[in-house]
């Protein structure tokens, strides 16, 4: 059974520092991995999402990377904003989607 | 009415109450996806459904019965629940099932059980 671990649970950083998020999963045989944001009383948000043979994907102030075979990615948020504050989740896909319990992000003005 | 929408958005209900879940996608996909997401918690699948056909039961519990009379609607109905049952339930959409096929999910319900 996959297992897809996050940490740190939560993170407080003031505005304009450099976010990094983890992201670590038990089984390498993924066909992709994706990062999604949720906030408070609304669904999940997709920001990313990285093929099983590609190593990173970018947009804007947002970069994932992929280690498939240390079964790793990292999630990086380039001069944070106070509108980034959110809980970010990530997930892998094999024959369904598999998440991580999410790593909370407050940004602080 | 754009995306995927679900109804109601909180639902606070005895243990000895039946109600219902509803979710709607209006972006013409053809599966349909409820999950469950506990305090701290992953979220977990609970059921898929592709043109209107179960193809997945996660060993949930059957005081949660699904239903899906098309394409674009699904109900989660609910009975004789547990105080470990209250939790955020989300409904997704995807074109199809299958790997790389997007996911588009609503806003939740937020469920209490007393």
């Amino acid at each position: 059974k996959q297992e897809v671990t996050q940490i740190p649970a939560a993170l407080s950083v003031p505005e304009g520092e450099n976010l990094v998020l983890n992201c670590s999963f038990t089984d390498s045989a993924i066909y992709n991995l994706q990062w999604f944001r949720q906030d408070p009383g609304k669904g999940l948000t997709s920001l990313l999402l990285i093929q099983s043979s590609q190593r990173e994907q970018t947009s804007g102030r947002l970069n994932a990377s992929l280690d498939k075979s240390s079964g790793r990615s990292t999630l990086y948020i380039a001069a944070s904003q106070p509108g980034d504050s959110a809980t970010y989740l990530c997930a892998v896909e094999l024959d369904k989607l598999s998440f991580g319990a999410g790593t909370t992000v407050t940004v602080r003005a | 009415e754009t995306g995927v929408t679900q109804t109601p958005r909180h639902l606070v209900m005895g243990m000895t109450n039946k109600k219902s879940l509803k979710c709607e996608q209006h972006l013409g996909h053809n599966a349909m996806y409820w999950y469950k997401q506990s305090a701290k918690k992953p979220l977990e699948l609970m059921f898929v459904y592709n043109f209107k056909e179960q193809t997945e039961n996660n060993s949930v519990p059957s005081r949660f019965s699904p239903e899906c009379p098309n394409s674009s609607h699904l109900f989660l109905h609910l009975h004789t629940l547990q105080p470990e049952d209250s939790a955020l339930y989300l409904c997704a959409s995807s074109q199809a099932t299958g790997v790389s096929y997007e996911q588009y999910f609503g806003p939740g319900t937020r469920l209490t059980v007393t």
